[in-house]
């Protein structure tokens, strides 16, 4: 299993700028994701995060708003940036640990963009 | 491809009555299945997970689905719901073999009325 930390949990920003979330597991892991999820939502994913290379994102999602990094097997960052209100979401972090096809996930970062 | 269908954004029912959640999928090999629960202002949790073997499986807090391949299905039930049951569940749905991504629902809200 692993238990997955992120930070900040909640923020309010102005639009414009950017924030970068933190996500810390408490073990190493195969692989790391990055979900938004807006209120009422199913959870849309923005890209893996590799290990030591870029990010892999999904249709929709560039690197320009959102980079990603990933430098060891237990932590990731995600960027938002130049923040509209329409980025205001719940950001997820997940894990997936050896072979399971498991997933393991952060308590998310509640952002709001004003 | 794979796709998931969770019948009913919201189903509620009575402190003591059977809850019954249904999910549908479609997938060109053999599925892994998993049902998840997200708690307000919480990530998501698993709840159980059907991989190979046993097509009934239990899951924590009272849960369990069934895999049915003829149908398609991976209903979620418990047979007496309890008020701290009320969240958000998502069913989601990998292919054995292949990518760790899974596609998920677009969740249902159980409502737990006393």
């Amino acid at each position: 299993s692993a238990v997955i930390s992120q930070k900040p949990s909640r923020d309010i920003c102005q639009r414009g700028t950017s924030l970068t979330i933190q996500c810390q597991v408490d073990s190493q892991v195969t692989m790391m994701f990055w979900y938004r999820q807006q209120p009422g939502q199913s959870l849309t994913l923005i890209a893996t995060a590799n290990q030591g290379s870029e990010a892999t994102y999904e249709s929709g999602f560039v690197i320009d708003k959102f980079p990603i990094s990933r430098p060891n097997l237990t932590f990731s960052t995600l960027t938002v940036s130049n923040m509209s209100p329409e980025d205001s979401s719940i950001y997820l972090c997940s894990a997936v640990t050896g072979n399971s096809y498991e997933q393991y996930f952060g308590p998310g970062t509640r952002l709001t963009v004003t | 491809a794979q796709s998931v269908t969770q019948l009913g954004s919201h189903v509620s029912v009575s402190e003591g009555a059977l809850v019954l959640l249904r999910c549908n999928y479609s997938s060109s090999v053999p599925p892994y299945l998993f049902w998840y629960v997200q708690y307000p202002n919480q990530g998501l949790q698993l709840l159980l997970k059907y991989t190979t073997g046993a097509t009934l499986v239990k899951g924590i807090n009272g849960f369990e689905a069934e895999f049915k391949k003829s149908e398609t299905s991976f209903h979620l039930t418990k047979p007496s719901a309890h008020m701290s049951d009320a969240a958000e569940y998502f069913c989601a749905v990998s292919e054995s073999g292949g990518s760790y991504i899974p596609t998920f629902g677009r969740g249902t809200s159980l409502i737990v009325h006393p």
